[in-house]
């Protein structure tokens, strides 16, 4: 398996413009999580889907970022407008669900380089 | 509240020299361990975790942790300290049951030769 996929690994945008982050999971696998690192803050739990169902997106900053996972093999983190304090970056990891309803390990992504300027 | 605690942000050792990061957890119920590891530019990538059985636990990387439920901590260990293991470490926690999952804030490591 290759693993999760992000893309792109890098993006520069100028503040006010959409920004749009992939993440192809691993295959099977049926939870995704989107994270955000940065220095200042660590790495932020943004929003988490089971079964391509968000279930808590109580650490999405505000109303600028939304995110979404229309199938199994594919989710969306969408920036807009952008602003120079949204600068981080952004995991993905994807994860299987144990029959005991708890999480297996989860695998990350790369990341994506965000910069806003 | 569930969380994870690792009261040590930054450490520096010899190479060469033994290593122990420290993490504490708190939560109510039997909980799911792990240790992840992260090199400059990169993802997280898994050490090691505990389900159960015993407590002591191997990982990858020459890496081993230890439950220890009393103290509510899963310290991770390594007996001799390679440059290459600078780097971020992250422990974290999952439910047994239900779906939460917290990572501590994480230890940087630094390797001296």
């Amino acid at each position: 398996d290759a693993g999760v996929i992000q893309s792109p690994r890098h993006e520069v945008t100028e503040m006010g413009q959409e920004v749009t982050l992939r993440c192809k999971p691993i295959s099977g696998h049926n939870s995704l999580f989107w994270y955000r690192q940065t220095m200042m803050r660590g790495l932020e739990l943004l929003i988490y889907f089971n079964n391509n169902v968000p279930i808590d997106d109580s650490g999405m900053p505000e109303d600028r970022f939304s995110a979404k996972m229309p199938n199994a093999s594919f989710s969306t983190l969408k920036i807009q407008p952008s602003e120079p304090r949204d600068s981080a970056v952004y995991f993905c990891a994807s994860s299987s669900i144990l029959t005991s309803g708890s999480y297996n390990e989860q695998f990350f992504g790369p990341g994506t380089r965000l910069t806003v300027l | 509240a569930q969380s994870v605690t690792q009261p040590d942000i930054h450490i520096t050792v010899s190479e060469g020299a033994s290593l122990e990061l420290r993490c504490n957890y708190s939560y109510g119920a039997t909980p799911y361990l792990f240790w992840y590891v992260q090199s400059p530019g990169q993802g997280l990538q898994l050490l090691l975790k505990y389900f159960s059985g015993d407590t002591l636990v191997q990982g990858i990387k020459g890496f081993e942790a230890e439950f220890k439920r009393s103290q509510s901590s899963f310290n991770l260990r390594k007996p001799s300290v390679h440059w290459s293991d600078a780097a971020e470490y992250f422990c974290a926690v999952g439910a047994y049951t239900g779906n939460q999952f917290y990572f501590g804030t994480g230890t940087s490591l630094t390797v001296i030769p």
